[in-house]
């Protein structure tokens, strides 16, 4: 089964700053989407941005942007110019473009914005 | 076009009750996920369904658990015999179709479950 791992529990930033959320990931396949989910307090799960493994080009989506390293198997999140409303959960996920139909998420990280 | 809708947002229960959590996907959705979060965790995969249809449920407990989407109607989770650990988030998640599409899944606003 696939796994997604984010190692970092926990992690604040200044507002207007910059923070990047690491996500690493496991599989075999080579046709894939990640991506990373938003949770804040009110528990709804937003999709912040997606990337299909075929593009090289990394997707970037207003203020938020991914480093996607495919041979690495590396997926970072990066928030430029932080606001407050930034704070939540961040869920990195997983999902075969092929096989199957779960996401695999990995355990999330927790960011806060301080002002 | 509303989005994926849970109900009940809450719901308490006493140890051996039965807890009924339904999922209507959002409008043309045919594919429904259901996950489970417990504190201070992530999202664990429970099952995929289509209408009337169970495809995987992999990651179902083996006993007391069960879903279904029937023909018409939303999808239900259904927990019977509740037990202290069963308390968690619920969360639906619907797709317009299996891959290859835009891949991302559409998250109801979960059911928190509590037993008493």
């Amino acid at each position: 089964a696939q796994t997604v791992t984010q190692s970092q529990p926990e992690m604040s930033v200044q507002e207007a700053e910059t923070v990047t959320l690491s996500c690493t990931y496991d599989t075999s396949e080579s046709d894939y989407y990640l991506f990373w989910y938003k949770q804040p307090p009110s528990r709804q799960m937003i999709l912040v941005i997606r990337q299909e493994a075929y593009k090289q080009q990394n997707a970037t989506e207003n203020r938020f942007s991914v480093n996607f390293q495919k041979a690495a198997k590396s997926f970072s999140l990066k928030i430029s110019d932080s606001q407050l409303g930034d704070a939540a959960m961040y869920f990195c996920a997983y999902r075969s473009a092929n096989t199957g139909n779960q996401f695999y998420f990995g355990t999330g990280t927790s960011l806060t914005v301080i002002p | 076009n509303a989005g994926v809708m849970q109900n009940p947002r809450h719901l308490v229960r006493r140890r051996g009750q039965e807890a009924r959590l339904r999922c209507s996907p959002m409008k043309g959705h045919s594919h429904v996920y259901w996950y489970r979060q417990l504190p201070e965790e992530g999202l664990k995969f429970m099952v995929y369904l289509q209408k009337e249809n169970i495809i995987d449920e992999s990651g179902m407990p083996k006993e007391r658990f069960s879903a279904e989407f029937p023909k018409e109607g939303p999808s239900i989770l259904r927990i019977q015999q509740v037990v202290r650990g069963d308390s968690a988030a619920y969360f639906c998640a619907s797709s317009p179709r299996t891959a290859p599409n835009t891949g991302e899944l559409f998250f109801g606003e979960g059911s928190r479950l509590t037993v008493l």
